[in-house]
């Protein structure tokens, strides 16, 4: 069964940098576009960036472009998410989502999500 | 920038229908993907382009198209439907890509 988990989450001071791990399995890992998508505590679900399958292609918000970058390791069948420059208004729960077309180069539906990691920005 | 409108709220009695509208100027051409989400859960999708539903999803759950908007139907709402429901599509009317949100609708069954 596909399973998505999220890793690398905890409390940071603003400016500082962290890196978030989705360790995927269950599935062809290298034949689909992946996404992580983010929700500050209470409010909605906020989209962040996508990598095509092929790790070819990668857009981000407007929000986090610049400061957050997205990358795979096919071989590993791993997702990341580098985030830099970190701000308060960035702690969320993190989660990484599964394109639900294989082999796109265009964002569709999310049709699996990791159980998400929290992202804390406080000094 | 692009924006998906949902309803806040809808309230409904339980075996009433809940129906759970997504406005946006680009849904006429790009699909609409629908997911609930309960508290402490990760989101589950339960309508994919505009009005599949995947394996797994009780036949309750419906999705349609007219124009500019989209409806999440939840036909005879059991207490166990009451939730967050997002809409998300695409914008890709810039340079490049981008996934989008609505803002969400909180589901009370009464």
């Amino acid at each position: 069964q596909v399973q998505l988990v999220e890793s690398g989450g905890g409390v940071v001071q603003p400016g500082r940098s962290l890196r978030l791990s989705c360790a995927a399995s269950g599935f062809t890992f290298s034949s689909y576009g992946m996404h992580w998508v983010r929700q500050a505590p209470g409010k909605g679900l906020e989209w962040v960036a996508v990598i095509w399958y092929d790790g070819s292609n990668k857009y981000y918000a407007d929000s986090v472009k610049g400061r957050f970058t997205i990358s795979r390791d096919n071989s590993k069948n791993t997702l990341y998410l580098q985030m830099n420059s970190l701000r308060a208004e960035d702690t969320a729960v993190y989660y990484c989502a599964r394109d639900e077309e294989m082999a796109t180069i265009d964002i569709s539906g999310f049709d699996y999500w990791g159980q998400g990691t929290l992202v804390t920005v406080s000094s | 920038s692009y924006e998906l409108t949902q309803p806040p709220s809808v309230s409904v009695s339980p075996g009433q229908t809940a129906r759970i509208t997504c406005s946006g100027d680009a849904l006429p051409k790009q699909y609409a993907y629908w997911y609930q989400q309960k508290p402490g859960q990760a989101p589950v999708l339960v309508i994919y382009k505009d009005s599949e539903r995947p394996s797994g999803i009780p036949e309750r759950f419906s999705g349609s198209s007219s124009g500019t908007t989209v409806t999440l139907t939840i036909s005879g709402v059991q207490a166990e439907d009451e939730a967050d429901y997002y809409c998300q599509s695409a914008d890709s009317s810039g340079t490049w890509p981008l996934g989008v949100f609505g803002g969400g609708t909180k589901l009370t069954v009464l």
